[in-house]
């Protein structure tokens, strides 16, 4: 299967710094991409999704001045957390899916980011 | 908005014994995706189904979607440790955004 890769795998902050998670597509071109929030032994909250060359659509809820998404190109995006504080601490894991395929439906999904803001 | 429940939230097993879990939405699918979650792992895509009754099987796992598209399970027979982890389901209206079901944590007892 297609790979996406993740960085950094974990992560440690002091409380009112920025950080940022790139996520890229390494063997396949990725017209979409979505950065989720999964807080421990709970599901996959949607965030934000990311389309190559213009803006990410944010769900409800999310503040998009505090988490900055950039998708510069088709096997790069990034999520900046700005700001953060401890409460922003949590799992991010993005998912890309591949323009390439037929269906291109299936999700491929980074390892993930674990972010702890002191 | 889109609502895609799991149920059971948890279910431990013996070895060799099976599993099954429902994966229940507030609106109608045009496809359904189950993923498996190892212990501190990212997901890993399982598989897709998209017609209304389908039925796919996997080795030891069953995947089946409702005849209304608002449904899913996954049965497992004779469940192993490598087993182990959350089950997730993720279904669409026909975006490419997934909707992620609450996950059903399974543990299997040797």
């Amino acid at each position: 299967g297609a790979v996406v890769s993740q960085h950094p795998s974990r992560v440690i902050c002091k409380s009112g710094t920025s950080v940022k998670i790139e996520c890229r597509s390494l063997d396949f071109q990725a017209t979409t991409m979505f950065w989720y929030r999964q807080f421990p032994k709970q599901s996959l909250m949607l965030m934000a999704t990311s389309n190559e060359g213009s803006k990410a659509t944010y769900e409800q809820g999310v503040e998009k001045d505090k988490f900055l998404i950039n998708h510069a190109s088709l096997t790069l995006s990034t999520l900046t957390v700005t700001s953060a504080h401890p409460e922003d601490s949590s799992f991010y894991i993005c998912s890309a899916r591949d323009r390439g395929r037929v269906m291109n439906t299936e999700a491929f999904f980074g390892q993930g980011t674990r972010l702890t803001v002191v | 908005g889109q609502q895609v429940m799991q149920i059971p939230q948890y279910q431990h097993v013996q070895e060799g014994e099976d599993f099954t879990t429902y994966c229940n939405s507030s609106t109608t699918l045009s496809n359904i995706q189950w993923y498996k979650q190892r212990p501190g792992g990212h997901p890993v895509f399982l598989i897709q189904l998209v017609k209304s009754g389908e039925v796919k099987k996997q080795k030891r796992l069953t995947f089946q979607f409702g005849e209304a598209k608002k449904n899913s399970s996954l049965h497992i027979t004779a469940t192993q440790t490598t087993d182990v982890g959350t089950y997730f389901c993720a279904g669409t209206s026909g975006t490419y955004k997934y909707i992620f079901g609450t996950g059903t944590r399974l543990k299997v007892l040797a």
